[in-house]
Formats: C-alpha cells, structure tokens, sequence
C-alpha cells in the first residue's frame, strides 16, 4: 500500500509554455501533499506544501504565481510551471502525507 | 528548527564489504529520523525510519541505522554491500511543525559506488 504516482514521468516543452504535472495517492487519501524539486546532484528542496480544499502554503523563494498547485480531491494535486523557462528545468517530486510521506517517482521537466 | 548533516558526498566501497553512511541532526524536538535510496532518475524510496522506538531500527535490503541521542547521529550500515545498492542515499529528519504535518529536511546526499 501507500503507492504515490506522477505524471508526466518525462515532459519536454518550448520556453513560454505551461505544463502540468499531476501527483496521485492510489491506495490512501491524502489530505497533505507536497511538491519538491531537485536539481542535478543537489538534494529536494521543498517548494510548497498542498492541502486538499485550501491554498498551498509555498516555502519562502517559490514564486507561488509561477507554479501553480491545486490539490482538489484528496487523491490528486497539480503542480502547473506556467510560463516555462530552461531555468525551470529540474527534477520535480510529489510526496503524499499518511503517517509519513510516500514520494512520487518524479517527473523530468526539460524546457528548452 | 532542524537540520541535516551527511558528513560524506561520495562512498565507494568493494561488493561485499560493510557500508557506513554517516548521518548528524539537529532537532528542536524529539525528531523522526529517515533513510531514502534514489536510484538515477527515480523517486525515493523508504530504507528505514525511528520514530522514538527501539533506537536500532531495521529496514529493507539488509540495512539498518542507529539512533544515538548523545551523539545526534543516525548512520546507515549494511553488513555487505551488493552491485545493486550503488545509489543516492539521503538521511532526513522530522519534527512537527506549526501545522499538522510535518515537514522533512533532507541532507545533502551521498552517492555510494560498489565496486566490483
């Protein structure tokens, strides 16, 4: 149990587009998701925390109008890069909150 | 407020010898410590967890940690190393925080190499 999807896995995308990443909890209900991104060799850094039926709460230095969370179903949040650019390319992962966090397999944004 | 110290970025060991991953907190409270593996391009997976139990935790693939509470360390050890366990190994810690979740802080990272 506790089983943590993402998709995409891959995403590669144009400088200015939008792209939207979905994290599912497909065994348990999440009513706290968070969203991490890492860059290469680097370890996670957590950008925001998701709760169902609430505003996200976004660590200090995340531009909470550039990614975008929604979190409405306690199976499912989104995290939307709108207006891609190569400097937001990374490695995201979601994690979904039982009694601990169970993570995503991540997803590889490339924006070129 | 909390903290994570991998005191070593790069391990590199011969298959079948013992593996030792070192780990330091710091922690405002009684913390819950964890051990991830990432493997290139995936997402983590849980190796062990202490959350104020037994201080020598077991976890899944031959490792375990030990929780010293004198020391603030929470190293990782496997008594053999195999060809499979080469990855990113990540110790993190927990405490609660203001809300009712609570939030991890993850360590810089060491990369095991298993020689063969």
């Amino acid at each position: 149990g506790a089983v943590v999807s993402q998709h995409p896995s891959w995403v590669i995308c144009k400088s200015g587009t939008s792209v939207k990443i979905e994290c599912r909890s497909l065994d348990f209900q999440a009513t706290t998701m968070f969203w991490y991104r890492q860059f290469p060799k680097q370890s996670l850094m957590l950008m925001a925390t998701s709760n169902e039926g609430s505003k996200a709460t976004y660590e200090q230095g995340v531009e909470k109008d550039k990614f975008l969370i929604n979190h409405a179903s306690l199976t499912l949040s989104t995290l939307t890069v709108t207006s891609a650019h190569p400097e937001d390319s990374s490695f995201y992962i979601c994690s979904a909150l039982r009694e601990t966090q169970y993570f995503g397999p991540g997803t590889r944004l490339l924006v070129l | 407020a909390q903290s994570v110290t991998q005191l070593d970025s790069h391990v590199s060991v011969s298959e079948g010898t013992p593996v030792l991953l070192r780990c330091n907190y710091s922690s405002s409270y009684s913390p819950s410590l964890f051990w991830y593996v990432q493997h290139p391009n995936k997402g983590l997976q849980l190796l062990l967890k202490y959350t104020s139990a037994a201080t020598l935790v077991k976890g899944i693939n031959g490792f375990e940690a030990e929780f010293k509470k004198s020391e603030t360390s929470f190293h990782l050890t496997k008594p053999s190393a195999h060809m499979s366990d080469a990855a990113e190994y990540f110790c993190v810690v927990s405490e609660r925080s203001s809300g009712s979740a609570r939030q991890l802080t993850f360590g810089s990272g060491t990369q095991l190499t298993v020689l063969p």
